[in-house]
């Protein structure tokens, strides 16, 4: 799964700030998922997105959080006015086509921490 | 609305020996079955899947195993290597049609002792 690209690896933020979360996916692969894992959970679905389009946002807080995926360039997670409740990790996915199945692969990852 | 759980958060196994992951879920709609393999600070490793049309599907050492009836799945693991200690998630995937998106478990983190 080295093939898809997270980062930072890392990123403090104070309470207030903006957080911006980048992913490229692996080579060919045109679909991108981001997923969220809180401390003691298990990851949860976020935002599926394909080529300059919103597919799925579901699992998308309302308010501050948005995501995109640009004709050129990573896939952008960002939350606005961070809280201490963002303090998580967030995974990003990819896959060729919309099947997620044995075809995605995971990033190692941002850890996001809200001081 | 825990919809895919594991119960157990810890499980040690002897190397060599077999290990059991168990899992649950509540919604019949899922399809399709996925294990995820997480070491720490690390994101996700494929693992093994199966079809809601299958009821078993081997891997080399791993073999996974689904009751549709019962809503429970299981992952073996034999025999158990050191380098096998992990978190260990299952994931159910319901395609919708439009997008197909991962439930994961909590997680179970196996530790296999020499």
């Amino acid at each position: 799964n080295a093939g898809v690209m997270q980062n930072p690896r890392h990123l403090v933020r104070r309470r207030g700030q903006e957080a911006r979360l980048r992913c490229s996916p692996m080579k060919g692969h045109s679909h991108v998922y981001w997923y969220r894992q809180l401390p003691e959970e298990g990851l949860k679905f976020m935002v599926y997105l394909q080529k300059e389009n919103i597919i799925d946002e579901s699992g998308m807080p309302k308010e501050r959080f948005s995501a995109e995926f640009p004709k050129e360039g990573p896939s952008i997670l960002r939350i606005q006015q961070v809280v201490r409740g963002d303090s998580a990790a967030y995974f990003c996915a990819s896959s060729p086509r919309q099947l997620l199945n044995t075809e995605a692969f995971f990033g190692q990852g941002t850890r996001l921490t809200v001081v | 609305d825990q919809q895919v759980k594991q119960n157990s958060p810890s499980l040690s196994v002897q190397e060599g020996r077999i290990s059991i992951l168990n899992c649950d879920y509540t919604n019949s709609m899922f399809d399709y079955f996925l294990w995820y393999k997480k070491y720490p600070a690390e994101g996700p490793t494929f693992l093994i899947s199966i079809s809601s049309i299958k009821d078993k599907n081997e891997d080399g050492r791993f073999t996974v195993f689904l009751n549709k009836s019962a809503k429970h799945l299981s992952l073996h693991i034999v025999p158990s290597q050191p380098g096998d200690s992990a978190v260990y998630f299952c994931a159910a995937s319901e395609n919708t049609g439009t997008a197909s998106k991962l439930t994961f478990g909590t997680g179970t983190r196996l530790q296999v002792t020499l």
